[in-house]
């Protein structure tokens, strides 16, 4: 099984600031195998990311992915009030399809 | 649009039984892999079960493995998750979700609540 492992567990920051976050691998993942999704409170996760750096439908450009390896980053440019939520990795390389443990943004 | 509607949550009791439904509309179901998700209540994301298109194919989680039955009605554009022998650590909110096939899951349901509790 390939573990996720997210950092930090939670990011506290404002309005317009930068926000990285971190998602490591226990094992090679081919990075056309990584998503991201966002969990807003009370919501279904929501796909974010697939391919490690490709964004799905709808996402606006300041959410950028990149990595490679064991080791990938989500990077949201400037932090809209509407994105501080959870956010998680997941690899779909293999079964059992697992899922990072979670980095929540929360307002500052 | 792509929608995914989950249903047959409740609260039952340790050792019981229980079916959950998601019901499909929006896309071309029988292509389409269908996986179950679960999500404890203030923890993170746990993958339960996949079915792909044949409905032939199935795979688990080790811990619902031998307890839990992923199957599809490809007439009906629905996915069931048929949970047997239930226990306190499978309460969750339950979600579906697709995968066109190697893919990321990119479309969820709004889940349905199971509580196991005595």
């Amino acid at each position: 099984e390939i573990v996720l492992t997210q950092s930090p567990g939670t990011l506290s920051l404002s309005p317009g600031e930068r926000a990285t976050l971190s998602c490591r691998a226990s094992q090679t993942v081919s990075s056309t195998y990584l998503a991201w999704y966002q969990q807003k409170s009370g919501q279904a996760p929501r796909l974010l990311m697939y391919g490690a750096s490709s964004r799905a439908t709808g996402i606006p450009d300041r959410f950028s992915g990149s990595g490679s390896g064991t080791d990938f980053t989500l990077i949201i440019s400037r932090l809209e009030p509407e994105d501080f939520a959870v956010y998680y990795c997941q690899q779909y390389r293999s079964s059992p399809w697992t899922f990072g443990q979670g980095t929540k943004v929360e307002i500052k | 649009q792509v929608q995914l509607v989950e249903s047959g949550g409740g609260v039952v009791q340790p050792g019981t039984s229980l079916r959950l439904s998601c019901a499909a509309s929006g896309l071309t179901f029988s292509i389409y892999g269908l996986h179950w998700v679960r999500q404890a209540p203030g923890k993170g994301l746990e993958w339960v079960a996949v079915i792909w298109g044949n409905g032939v194919t199935k795979d688990y989680g080790d811990s619902v493995q031998g307890r839990f039955t992923i199957s599809r009605d490809n007439s009906k554009n629905t996915l069931y998750l048929q949970m047997n022998s239930l226990r306190v650590e499978d309460t969750a909110v339950y979600y579906c979700a697709t995968d066109a096939g190697g893919a990321a899951f990119d479309y969820w349901g709004q889940g349905t609540l199971v509580t196991v509790s005595s």
